[in-house]
């Protein structure tokens, strides 16, 4: 059966500082794989998507970048982390970008201070 | 780009069957109608999709009518743990199959 692991859960950083969240599926491959950033107040806000190795799609401007180092992993970086930053962070992957069905992550929590 | 608009909360108490509806004025041709549940802390899980008429399975009932410019999401009999937040969102078919998240629906169900 397929999985995916974010880590880590949770995560306290200065402002200015690195940022490294990673994420891996298991049990499939070359699945479509996406990070959403959910800050307080809900609403999911689409970061980057990617459909394969290297081939990644920014969404929104920001100081944040992805990359897809391996066909099932995924990492979201930052070189100096924004108050602005914080949020609860969740990795998903798709298997057929047509049906709609995404499966989460357990999420990373990010509190910028 | 479609977007959707939901209601902001719902109340409703326990035994009872809730309908949200979703507004997607702008939906393309060939995108679907995509619902999924979202308890705190944890990532959203899919619920169900469907591009027109009924689609139902063993947790809810779809119904998009003929036009497409609206959905309602039916929970038949919601018990306490239904409570959640839940999201209507147009699976963008031409752009890859991105999903865009509006807001959601927080559903609160009371004894």
């Amino acid at each position: 059966s397929q999985t995916i692991h974010q880590w880590p859960a949770t995560l306290v950083q200065p402002v200015g500082s690195p940022l490294s969240l990673e994420c891996t599926v298991e049990g499939t491959s070359n699945p479509n794989l996406y990070w959403y950033r959910q800050a307080a107040g809900r609403g999911l806000q689409l970061l980057f998507y990617s459909v394969g190795i290297g081939q990644i799609s920014s969404e929104v401007p920001q100081n944040l970048s992805a990359s897809r180092p391996q066909d099932r992993q995924f990492i979201l970086s930052s070189k100096k982390l924004l108050l602005s930053d914080s949020g609860f962070y969740l990795c998903a992957w798709s298997v057929d970008s047509n049906t709609g069905e995404l499966f989460f992550g357990e999420g990373s929590r990010l509190t910028v201070l | 780009l479609a977007k959707t608009t939901q209601p902001i909360s719902m109340d409703s108490y326990e035994g009872q069957e809730v309908n949200i509806t979703c507004s997607h004025n702008n939906i393309a041709t060939n995108d679907y109608i995509t619902w999924y549940q979202q308890f705190p802390s944890q990532g959203p899980r899919f619920i169900i999709q469907g591009y027109k008429t009924k689609v139902t399975n063993e947790v809810a009932s779809l119904f998009i009518p003929a036009d497409r410019k609206s959905s309602t999401l039916s929970l038949p009999r919601v018990s306490l743990s239904d409570t959640a937040v839940y999201y209507c969102l147009a699976l963008l078919y031409n752009q890859g199959g991105k999903l865009i998240f509006g807001q959601g629906t927080e559903l609160s169900v009371k004894p």
